[in-house]
């Protein structure tokens, strides 16, 4: 059975630490990562990983996969309020090319 | 910018009573999919279109959800009869064909709440 799994499930950090997400996954036919980001409303997209070791970077968000290992991590560095969010982590896989979606991580930034 | 369009973005319902969800891809996307988001979870995927033609419903709870995408363009997910657990986001998603590795593009979601 496909499945994604997400550590921490939740997490509260001060603004300006620096936080890394966990996502570990075993599918079958992989196809590509992806990260999301939802605020109270629909997902939006951060980054979709394909190959091994190379860095997605957009601000202070990056995230890099490691397909030998199964398993991407997304860093936040300084992180603001305006990062508080669930990040969800999600593999395509090429049968079908469905997505299936981890629990998320609930990231809390405190003043 | 194109976006996934859903409505009613909330709805309220009674337990027992039928209910119904609409959304409208973005125009060219041949997949479509439902997903259904209970509170502190992940997004699960209910159904699965490829321009008309269901591809997977295997989660999908037969007895009282049905989907369809009659001409292949929008699609309508309906419950009946709602029932209390039902209360959750509903989430429709497309995405292009699979010339090259692509995202999920997600609508604003449906609230469902059955009281």
């Amino acid at each position: 059975e496909d499945k994604v799994v997400q550590s921490p499930l939740s997490l509260v950090v001060h603004e300006g630490d620096t936080v890394t997400l966990n996502c570990s996954y075993e599918v079958t036919n992989f196809r590509s990562l992806l990260w999301y980001k939802q605020e109270k409303k629909a997902p939006t997209f951060l980054f979709m990983l394909t190959s091994s070791g190379i860095e997605k970077k957009s601000g202070r968000l990056s995230s890099i996969l490691d397909k030998k290992e199964l398993f991407s991590i997304l860093n936040i560095t300084a992180t603001q309020t305006g990062d508080s969010a669930v990040y969800l982590c999600a593999v395509e896989v090429n049968t079908g090319n469905q997505f299936y979606f981890g629990t998320g991580t609930s990231l809390t930034v405190i003043p | 910018e194109a976006e996934v369009a859903q409505s009613p973005r909330y709805k309220i319902t009674e337990k027992s009573q039928a209910v119904a969800f609409w959304c409208d891809p973005i125009s060219g996307h041949a997949t479509l999919y439902w997903y259904r988001q209970i509170l502190g979870q992940g997004p699960e995927l209910l159904v699965q279109f490829q321009d008309e033609s269901v591809v997977d419903d295997s989660q999908l709870p037969k007895d009282r959800f049905s989907a369809e995408r009659l001409k292949g363009v929008d699609s309508t997910l309906k419950i009946q009869p709602a029932e209390l657990g039902d209360s959750a986001m509903y989430l429709c998603a497309s995405s292009p064909p699979r010339i090259i590795n692509t995202e999920a593009f997600f609508g604003q979601g449906t609230r469902l709440t059955v009281v």
